[in-house]
């Protein structure tokens, strides 16, 4: 079965503490993997793709085939990174439908 | 101004009562989706459409049902049979070969 694993509801740093967002994925076949952040009182919205290999507001995320994981990592958090974070794979079977995890809160402390 | 827009933002429902959640897009969006987000749980497929007249299952549509008559609205009805419908309820949109989504802001339905 495809499934999202976020193993931490919440993950709470100071300000300019690294962060990582842990995600595991079980897929069987090439994964799709994406985040995607819902900031207070806003929409959720896509934060990266893994096939873009691209840095969003510092955010980069690599996909560990061997792992199976797909963690969200920022070397220096600052406040406004404080959200809900999920973790998504692009399910197979020739319907585009994401996946989601359950999703980590950040918070970020000043 | 385009997008993806959600009505109501807060609905209540009578114990036996169906309520119809309205999702309308000007994206212009083959692909759209219903999701469910509860604490802790994260977001969970209600159902989805690729085309018009055309919808599928997803993983908890039970209690649930859709229509897809226009490419613009798919509005969601949470049926009698739902027992446990309190929930956030977000609308999302997808362009054909792309696999990003568009989310509306959401519908919080509660019980009375």
């Amino acid at each position: 079965a495809q499934r999202v694993t976020q193993p931490e509801k919440l993950l709470s740093v100071f300000k300019g503490a690294p962060v990582e967002l842990k995600c595991n994925y079980s897929y069987s076949g090439s994964p799709e993997l994406f985040w995607y952040v819902q900031y207070s009182r806003q929409r959720l919205q896509l934060l990266l793709r893994h096939i873009s290999r691209e840095s969003i507001k510092g955010f980069t995320a690599d996909l560990n085939k061997g792992e199976t994981s797909f963690h969200l990592k920022k070397p220096f958090a600052q406040e406004e990174d404080s959200a809900m974070y999920y973790c998504a794979i692009l399910s197979s079977g020739g319907y585009n439908k994401l996946i989601f995890g359950a999703g980590t809160r950040l918070a970020v402390h000043p | 101004d385009g997008g993806i827009t959600q009505s109501p933002k807060y609905l209540f429902r009578k114990e036996g009562q169906n309520v119809t959640l309205s999702c309308e897009q000007n994206l212009n969006h083959d692909a759209m989706y219903w999701y469910r987000q509860d604490p802790g749980q994260g977001l969970r497929l209600i159902y989805y459409s690729q085309i018009v007249n055309d919808f599928q299952k997803g993983d908890i549509a039970e209690g649930y049902s859709v229509s897809r008559e226009k490419k613009e609205s798919f509005p969601l009805t949470v049926t009698s049979a739902q027992k446990n419908p309190t929930a956030f309820y977000l609308c999302a949109s997808r362009d054909r070969g792309s696999e990003k989504l568009f989310f509306g802001s959401g519908t919080q339905l509660s019980v009375l």
